[in-house]
């Protein structure tokens, strides 16, 4: 069975300043894909970055990266130049190659502090 | 195109009563799934459904609970006599069939049950 560990419960972070989300996965598949999806205070669930593992370059989104360490099973989500906007849950999530099922994280809650 | 659309947003029930939460996937999506979220806890997966099929319900409780995803109309999450531990926020998602699919889940906005 995949699981998803998101170990910080809580993190806050400075207006513009960078932060990082830490996120490992237990898995014995050799292909799968990982998110970081956004849970503002409005609750609907919104898709951040996506990796595939078979990808080894880290992905990128605007003020959002990954550090994508497939050996150590670790996925943390670097927010650059935070913003307000950006308080919000975060959840990690795990897709199997083979079975199109979502294995998600506890969430952490970040706070973006003016 | 129309995102995932659940409804009712908020639900009220009396211990005993029955729920019925109700999922319509964005369109030219065939997958389906159930997230539970309680208070300051994350997604807990119940179920994962395509048209007329079950796949994964291994989430579930085994009593009390029932998913269904019909060949018309929108998926049905289904809780009979609802106890005040069912309260939480349950998430629908659907995604496209592999392999066009992205591996993105599109969600909802979710439905509050809240059990008196």
């Amino acid at each position: 069975a995949q699981t998803v560990t998101q170990s910080q419960p809580e993190m806050s972070v400075q207006e513009a300043e960078t932060v990082t989300l830490s996120c490992t996965y237990d898995t014995s598949e050799s292909n799968y894909y990982l998110f970081w999806y956004k849970q503002p205070p409005s609750r609907q669930m919104i898709l951040v970055i996506r990796q595939e593992a078979y990808k080894q370059q880290n992905a990128t989104e605007n003020r959002f990266s990954v550090n994508f360490q497939k050996a150590a099973k670790s996925f943390s989500l670097k927010i650059s130049d935070s913003q307000l906007g950006d308080t919000a849950m975060y959840f990690c999530a795990f897709m199997s190659d083979t079975g199109n099922q979502f294995y998600f994280g506890t969430g952490t809650s970040l706070t973006v502090i003016p | 195109n129309a995102g995932v659309m659940q409804n009712p947003r908020h639900l009220v029930r009396r211990r005993g009563q029955e729920a019925r939460l109700r999922c319509s996937p964005m369109k030219g999506h065939s997958h389906v799934y159930w997230y539970r979220q309680l208070p300051e806890e994350g997604l807990k997966f119940m179920v994962y459904l395509q048209k007329e099929n079950i796949i994964d319900e291994s989430g579930m409780p085994k009593e009390r609970f029932s998913a269904e995803f019909p060949k018309e109309g929108p998926s049905i999450l289904r809780i009979q006599q609802v106890v005040r531990g069912d309260s939480a926020a349950y998430f629908c998602a659907s995604s496209q069939l592999l392999p066009m699919n992205t591996g993105e889940l599109f969600f909802g906005e979710g439905s509050r049950l809240t059990v008196l």
